[in-house]
């Protein structure tokens, strides 16, 4: 079976830093990868997907990931945090010809002024 | 992408009692889903709802406690019965809408059991 593993379960940081949220999955078969975003009390908003193709994937917001095979990690980056991206943070993985999710144990982001 | 409404959006509720959630969807999807995010923890499915036939239950959830239905193909309900202040959770509906492969997600409800 596949996991998700989130490595920080709170990352605070400066507006306008960079900032990078870690994700690592296993799994033995071919996955997609998501991120998605939740604000303080909404659901879940898809920031990005790799299906397959460039590793680097960019999504809205300014935010990107990289799909490392080697390493199974799909870490989220952004250059430069605004106060606006506070908010949870949850690493998806689907198995391929799946349709369940399964996530990770969601991190935290708080933008410090 | 698919327009996802949940009600209630909150509520409070009593311990015993049981609470209807439902969750409409602006177009045709072909899966919808149930989780459920207790307080500071991530999402856990409890569900797949199946159009025409009955739900299938992740390991931990039963049909007793947590009964769906999906009428049909836009429209699904969750019940939380006998309710305990465990119960209490985000619960979201999420649906995958043709042939896309992520997953949208309604606001969620908010439920507190006292």
């Amino acid at each position: 079976a596949q996991s998700v593993t989130q490595l920080d379960s709170q990352v605070p940081v400066f507006e306008e830093a960079p900032v990078e949220l870690r994700c690592n999955y296993s799994s033995s078969v071919s996955v997609y990868l998501f991120w998605y975003v939740q604000y303080p009390n909404q659901g879940l908003q898809l920031l990005l997907k790799y299906l397959s193709g460039s590793t680097l994937v960019k999504g809205i917001n300014g935010f990107e990931a990289e799909f490392n095979k080697s390493q199974t990690s799909f870490h989220l980056r952004k250059p430069s945090v605004h106060i606006s991206d506070t908010a949870e943070y949850f690493c998806a993985v689907k198995l391929q010809g799946a349709q369940k999710l399964v996530f990770g144990q969601g991190t935290r982001l708080t933008i410090n002024p | 992408s698919a327009v996802i409404s949940q009600k209630p959006s909150r509520d409070i509720c009593q311990r015993g009692t049981s609470l209807t959630i439902q969750c409409q969807v602006d177009s045709q999807v072909t899966m919808m889903f149930w989780y459920r995010q207790q307080p500071g923890q991530s999402l856990t499915l409890i569900a797949t709802a199946n159009q025409g036939s009955e739900a299938t239950y992740e390991s931990g959830f039963v049909i007793d406690k947590f009964p769906i239905s999906r009428p049909n193909l836009t429209f699904s309900t969750l019940t939380v019965s006998n309710m305990s202040p465990e119960d209490s959770s985000i619960y979201l509906c999420s649906v995958v809408w043709g042939a896309n492969t992520e997953a949208f997600f309604g606001q969620g409800t908010r439920l507190t059991v006292v």
